[in-house]
């Protein structure tokens, strides 16, 4: 069956450090989407791909950064690592069609701790 | 599990009962719109759709509505059990999908 997986789920890391997480999904998808999740703020956008060597800045990519070489993957980059980077990242992706993005699958997530 | 939204708006409801979460979007001009479940230490769920051109949607179990003159969402879940505590959120098109805060649904045995 088709899915999306992160890696790790789980990572704690130094203030600083450089820090990359894994996306990939066996959908096929040309979209892929990076998301954060802290409390009281739901899901925000920190970058987005609808296809290969095609990225785009969403609502908070400030220290953050993607490439997509290919249709699978696109790994999400912290240059240097905040504290205020601490959250739940979570990685989606969905089929494009006449221009319009509909429905989104979500991977299961990475919880990331700055110290 | 993943903490995801202790401070979100919460809706608490009896076994059994039926369960109405709301929701308001921003765009007029968004033809599409989706809910999402998410259940502790999880990604957010499909739910059900809808496209503007429709006023009512049913599911098993959920109906969604759409009041495109107020710009409002919710979605009715019939019945409800203990499995459908989660947060809910609704997602309206745009390109990518603009997320709500979402609502915890907690349901009381």
């Amino acid at each position: 069956d088709a899915e999306i997986t992160q890696s790790p789920r789980h990572k704690i890391t130094e203030t600083g450090r450089q820090v990359t997480l894994a996306c990939h999904q066996t959908w096929n998808h040309n979209n892929m989407f990076w998301y954060r999740q802290d409390l009281g703020h739901g899901l925000r956008l920190i970058h987005y791909s609808y296809g290969v060597h095609d990225t785009n800045k969403g609502e908070v990519s400030d220290g953050y950064s993607v490439s997509r070489s290919n249709t699978e993957d696109l790994p999400l980059t912290l240059e240097s690592a905040a504290s205020s980077q601490t959250s739940v990242y979570f990685c989606a992706s969905s089929e494009r069609t006449s221009g319009r993005t509909y429905e989104q699958y979500f991977g299961p997530g990475t919880r990331l701790t700055v110290t | 599990g993943e903490s995801v939204g202790l401070h979100l708006p919460t809706l608490s409801v009896q076994e059994g009962d039926n369960s109405i979460i709301n929701c308001a979007y921003s765009n007029s001009a968004s033809d599409y719109f989706i809910w999402y479940k998410q259940e502790s230490g999880k990604g957010p769920q499909f739910i059900i759709d809808i496209r503007s051109n429709m006023d009512k949607r049913q599911g098993q179990r959920v109906t969604v509505l759409l009041n495109k003159t107020v710009k409002h969402l919710s979605l009715q879940i019939a019945a409800t059990q203990p499995g459908d505590s989660a947060v809910y959120f609704c997602a309206e098109s745009d390109t990518p999908l603009v997320f709500g805060k979402g609502t915890r649904l907690s349901v009381i045995a």
